[in-house]
């Protein structure tokens, strides 16, 4: 099949672990963070999102951590399972647009068994 | 399937050709939301429609790409002249007003 990101970043982890994704946004004003997962082939899937009066949020397996002052925000996947594999972006929106997501490059997850 | 559809899923075409994608969102949704994405990189955001008005254009749209949602519902991306360089993932997405959106599969197109 044909592959979403050729030279991304790459995280390998063992099945069974927990991975952490990083990511830098640009814009001290945005006020909305999403993660989205992508498979090779599918369009991006939505995991979590995360407003900016909030610095951390939970899902089932998932936890997004939000640090304004360092414009840092990264993924938590508790129990690595090999579905897990694929592109995640992260994508900011900023305050006052209620449209357009801007995205970052992307990391490529592999799950090892 | 209840999700944001695309047709088609792939597009075939040779230089100078027209194209035209379509994408039917999320029912209840009232924004839509077209992306381009080349290899290696994430979506790169088009344009977006509230209904039926176009609200924003990316200045990656340039003159010989049109978006239309007449009725507020499916709406359509038409590329004229192709070329080598519109060679993308095209994707759409559709909210509820300003909340998360949702992608589509995307169609994928190649020039040659």
């Amino acid at each position: 099949g044909e592959s979403v990101g050729l030279h991304l970043p790459t995280l390998s982890v063992q099945e069974g672990d927990n991975s952490i994704i990083n990511c830098a946004y640009s814009n001290s004003a945005s006020d909305y963070f999403i993660w989205y997962k992508q498979e090779s082939g599918k369009g991006p899937q939505f995991i979590i999102d995360i407003r900016s009066n909030m610095d951390k949020r939970q899902g089932q397996r998932v936890t997004v951590l939000l640090n304004k002052t360092v414009k840092h925000l990264s993924l938590q996947i508790a129990a690595t399972q090999p579905g897990d594999s694929a592109v995640y972006f992260c994508a900011e929106r900023l305050t006052g647009t209620a449209s357009k997501l801007t995205f970052g490059t992307g990391t490529r997850l592999q799950v090892t068994l | 399937d209840t999700g944001v559809s695309q047709n088609p899923r792939h597009k075939i075409t040779k230089r100078g050709q027209n194209v035209t994608f379509r994408c039917d969102p999320i029912s209840e949704h009232n924004r839509l939301y077209w992306y381009r994405q080349t290899l290696g990189q994430g979506p790169e955001f088009l344009t977006y429609f509230q209904n039926e008005a176009q609200l924003e254009k990316s200045r990656l749209l340039s003159d010989r790409f049109s978006a239309e949602r007449p009725k507020g519902s499916f709406s359509t991306l038409e590329i004229q002249r192709t070329e080598q360089g519109d060679s993308a993932m095209y994707l759409c997405a559709s909210s509820q007003a300003g909340d998360t959106q949702y992608f589509g599969p995307g169609t994928r197109l190649t020039v040659l």
